[in-house]
């Protein structure tokens, strides 16, 4: 069984550039909660998404949104990249019903110059 | 709103030794679990251990085990036996039973001497 998937691995933008990571859940699953995890931190919620419809969203800017497909793949956007924004993005595919397990993906490492 | 507070930057342990990890966390709920992950340098997420806040038992997965004080809002992980592939960050994470947002500490490096 493939497990969970995100692309690309890693990538480098600039200031102020936009970016779209993407995140294929494992087959079955039909939500997606996305993570940002700065470099010596643990992972920050910043979306879930459930059917194509936002569930949830943490306390990040109006930069980052996200979507979510008929297949349940998703994408996490942000746009007017901040230097800040360089970080790991983990995508986890979400098992319903209690206790809800989550499936990490190997994550986007995301590089802002 | 709810926190989790892991104290110890940096663990070491020789190998088939055991080593303890802490965590603490503060809510108002009743009903909530709490997890132990652990990211290797691979950079993928595992989750080690689950535990139930209504379970007054603690978990256990092998050489994994965690001792749960809920009163003191406590969730240690003991590692027995170490690897040196248990060498990893051990992240101690929270979620309100029926949430939807998983809530981490800051991580724990732990280190596996041969």
């Amino acid at each position: 069984d493939a497990g969970v998937t995100q692309s690309p691995t890693h990538l480098i933008k600039t200031r102020g550039q936009q970016v779209t990571l993407r995140c294929s859940p494992i087959s079955g699953h039909k939500s997606v909660s996305w993570y940002q995890q700065v470099l010596g931190q643990g992972p920050q919620f910043i979306f879930q998404y459930y059917e194509k419809e936002e569930r949830g969203r943490g306390n990040f800017p109006d930069r980052f949104s996200a979507r979510q497909f008929p297949n349940y793949s998703s994408e996490l956007n942000v746009n007017a990249l901040l230097l800040g924004d360089s970080a790991l993005y983990l995508c986890a595919s979400i098992q319903e019903g209690l206790p809800m397990e989550q499936y990490f993906g190997p994550g986007t490492r995301l590089t802002v110059t | 709103a709810q926190t989790v507070t892991q104290s110890q930057p940096e663990m070491s342990v020789q190998e088939a030794e055991t080593v303890t990890l802490s965590c603490t966390y503060d809510t108002s709920e009743s009903d909530y679990y709490l997890f132990w992950y652990k990211q290797p340098p691979s950079r993928q997420m595992i989750l080690v251990i689950r535990q139930e806040a209504y379970k007054q038992q603690n978990a256990t997965e092998n050489r994994f085990s965690v001792n749960f004080q809920k009163a003191a809002k406590s969730f240690s992980l003991k590692i027995s036996d170490s690897q040196l592939g248990d060498a990893a960050m051990y992240f101690c994470a929270y979620r309100n039973t029926g949430g939807f947002k998983t809530i981490f500490g800051a991580g724990t490096r732990l280190f596996v001497k041969a």
